[in-house]
């Protein structure tokens, strides 16, 4: 298995830009969720999905957009990038149940110029 | 908001000492976990223990919880370089939460 994988692993991008984070994970986890990790703010959750067809907001949602068509892919949409988007991006699978023990990505660094 | 909050935030020890860690929150919890990361990399799942728990053991590592308290401990023993990594808390909620919430981390230097 290829566990929970993450494209692009680097992005540069100028203000105002769209762009897509993708993820996808092959352990047919129904549990998928994004965060962004900010020097000394730990990890902050942007959006999760408790299943194909379902996402909810997390903590810091204002700014990104998710879908969910598939079990497999649980992609993050910036809509207008601004600077303050600038993070290293995770996205995370687990099985379904309480907060059990999640699996991570290898992530993606995002700079918005 | 952060739920976890690690302590110290900084430590480094020497290889083959014990190192601790430990994690105060504020809610009532259905579990804390423990993760790893290393520099540039994914976090890692260490260890999960529950609420209903007080202690548990995985290999080198030892955490406890005490719910009265609101706290959790991390213990390594017999460090190794290859411990040097930041290590995170995160709590799963009461109440059929879905999400994780983590804190801010500490960073761990093991000294060969």
């Amino acid at each position: 298995n290829a566990g929970v994988t993450q494209t692009p692993k680097f992005q540069v991008l100028k203000t105002g830009q769209s762009m897509t984070l993708q993820c996808a994970q092959d352990m047919n986890h129904e549990y998928m969720s994004w965060y962004r990790q900010d020097p000394g703010m730990g990890l902050r959750l942007i959006h999760y999905s408790v299943g194909a067809g379902i996402t909810d907001q997390g903590e810091v949602p204002n700014g990104y957009n998710v879908s969910r068509s598939t079990t497999e892919d649980f992609p993050l949409r910036l809509l207008s990038a601004a600077p303050s988007q600038t993070s290293v991006y995770f996205c995370a699978s687990r099985t379904s149940g309480r907060s059990d023990e999640q699996f991570f990505g290898p992530g993606t660094r995002l700079t918005v110029l | 908001s952060q739920q976890g909050e690690e302590d110290p935030q900084a430590l480094s020890i020497q290889e083959g000492e014990n190192a601790t860690m430990n994690c105060s929150y504020k809610t009532s919890i259905n579990n804390l976990q423990w993760y790893r990361q290393n520099s540039g990399r994914g976090l890692v799942h260490l260890i999960l223990i529950r609420s209903n728990e007080r202690e548990k053991h995985s290999g080198r590592l030892r955490v406890t919880l005490d719910t009265s308290k609101k706290s959790s401990s991390l213990l390594i023993t017999a460090s190794r370089a290859a411990d040097t990594a930041s290590y995170f808390c995160a709590t799963g909620a009461q109440g059929g939460s879905e999400k994780l919430v983590f804190g801010k981390g500490m960073k761990l230097t093991v000294n060969p």
